[in-house]
């Protein structure tokens, strides 16, 4: 049982590239979550999902695209990156349902740099 | 007003002290409230959950006060592996989907 996996673990991007985060639970988890963290900014909500194929705008949605065709994936896509960008990328699973815990199990983070 | 909101500190105590963090929400019909710990350049981990008045597991105790609005982190005979940044959580929205994560509060033990 792996939990929340995250690929990759670091990149290094240049102005205007695009690319994919790849998030894989596990647990069999209905909601699934990408935060961004920045120092002294905590972590903000980008992107969430409740089910499969579904998906919904978080606080800063802005600049990225999400997409959830599989339960036990979800991707984030960046398709102009720019420095703004530049961050720790978190994803996180909760089990929801009726009855669920609201515990959010996170992912091990991708680093992101935009130069 | 921050929707969650805490004192980042950092709190430098020595070990064996007894240490405790605040967290004020805005939102008055959040239910449910959590602490994460998150060690250095980590993923955040669930500490505790308080749905109630308040939560206790061994050295740590969380307490809510819903008239004031804000949740509470005491942290008992400090040990050196207590240093961490502390997240106060709430869920908020329809079903909870959304949370909120305050900033943080670093703490550091030393021996």
């Amino acid at each position: 049982n792996a939990g929340v996996t995250q690929t990759p673990k670091f990149r290094v991007l240049k102005t205007g590239q695009s690319m994919t985060l790849l998030c894989a639970q596990d647990m069999n988890h209905e909601y699934m979550y990408w935060y961004r963290q920045d120092p002294g900014m905590g972590l903000r909500l980008i992107h969430y999902s409740v089910g499969e194929g579904t998906t919904a705008k978080g606080e800063v949605p802005d600049g990225y695209n999400v997409s959830r065709l599989k339960k036990q994936n979800f991707l984030l896509g960046l398709e102009s990156a720019a420095p703004s960008q530049t961050s720790v990328y978190f994803c996180a699973s909760r089990k929801g349902g009726t009855g669920g815990g609201y515990e959010q199990y996170f992912g091990p983070g991708t680093r992101l740099t935009v130069t | 007003r921050k929707e969650v909101e805490q004192d980042p500190g950092p709190f430098n105590v020595p070990e064996g002290a007894t240490v405790a963090f605040n967290c004020t929400y805005s939102n008055s019909a959040s239910q449910s409230f959590f602490w994460y710990r998150q060690d250095c350049r980590k993923e955040p981990k669930l500490l505790m959950s308080v749905y109630s008045s308040g939560n206790e597991d061994g050295r740590f105790t969380a307490q809510l006060n819903r008239a004031s609005q804000y949740i509470s982190l005491l942290i008992r005979d400090s040990k050196l592996s207590d240093s961490a940044t502390y997240l106060c959580v709430v869920p908020y929205g329809t079903g909870g989907f959304k949370t909120i994560f305050g900033a943080g509060t670093r703490l550091f033990v030393k021996a």
